[in-house]
């Protein structure tokens, strides 16, 4: 099992960024696919999953508005993209494997990590 | 939302120790409770879930326990490689973490 990021990004604040997560070594369609953040100095914070089989999502309420999560199936890659940025959006992004569903996961694999910057 | 609180938020202790971290949810959960370690720049790496069940290849130095809205990670003796930062994770319905423990060296 391997959850694969794209790199780091910059970005300027009220500009948009868009993660990915390349899924392989499982069913892609089989899991959730769950965003976790990590900003400086703080501590895990959920945001979102998405279904990959049905394209449902979910997201934290501090996100809704912002934050937009897709698949393609056809590459087993899930996309986390979240606009109107902010200096408190500089975090660690990383996406992770449920175990479970919609009523309650945990994570038993996670990507590497994306870091992403918001600075002028 | 239910909140979950760690305690303590920093705990220094030595090679051999034996340390208990401890984490409250804001209302029961039953055992809907896992535990995560992660290392400055890496990934979180689930450790315990279901409040007490050991994930495949994790040490058995590490154990889970509690129900309900109380629950403690315990490692029965500290080694060079388990200083790092502890999160508990609540997954019944939307999660949410706590807010970490970091194990650092006295």
């Amino acid at each position: 099992v391997q959850l694969v990021q794209s790199g780091a990004e910059v970005s300027k604040p009220g500009a948009s960024v868009k993660v990915s997560c390349k899924a392989s070594g499982y069913s892609f369609t089989g899991r959730y696919v769950h965003w976790v953040r990590r900003a400086p100095g703080q501590g895990l914070e959920w945001m979102g999953w998405i279904n990959p089989d049905s394209g449902e999502t979910k997201s934290a309420r501090k996100f809704q508005g912002r934050i937009t999560m897709t698949r393609a199936t056809t590459t087993s890659t899930a996309y986390m993209e979240l606009s109107g940025l902010r200096s408190g959006d500089t975090a660690l992004y990383f996406c992770a494997r449920a175990f479970g569903d919609s009523s309650g996961a945990y994570f038993d694999s996670w990507g590497q990590g994306t870091q992403v910057t918001v600075s002028s | 939302d239910i909140q979950m609180t760690q305690s303590p938020s920093t705990l220094s202790a030595s090679i051999g120790d034996r340390v208990t971290i401890t984490c409250r949810a804001s209302q029961s959960i039953s055992t809907w409770l896992a535990w995560y370690q992660q290392k400055p720049g890496k990934a979180p790496k689930l450790l315990i879930y279901a409040a007490s069940y050991l994930q495949s290849g994790v040490p058995s130095r590490f154990s889970g326990s509690g129900s309900g809205t109380e629950f403690t990670l315990s490692i029965s003796s500290l080694q060079a490689d388990d200083f790092a930062t502890y999160y508990c994770q609540q997954y019944d319905g939307d999660t949410a973490f706590g807010q970490g423990t970091t194990v650092d060296m006295k």
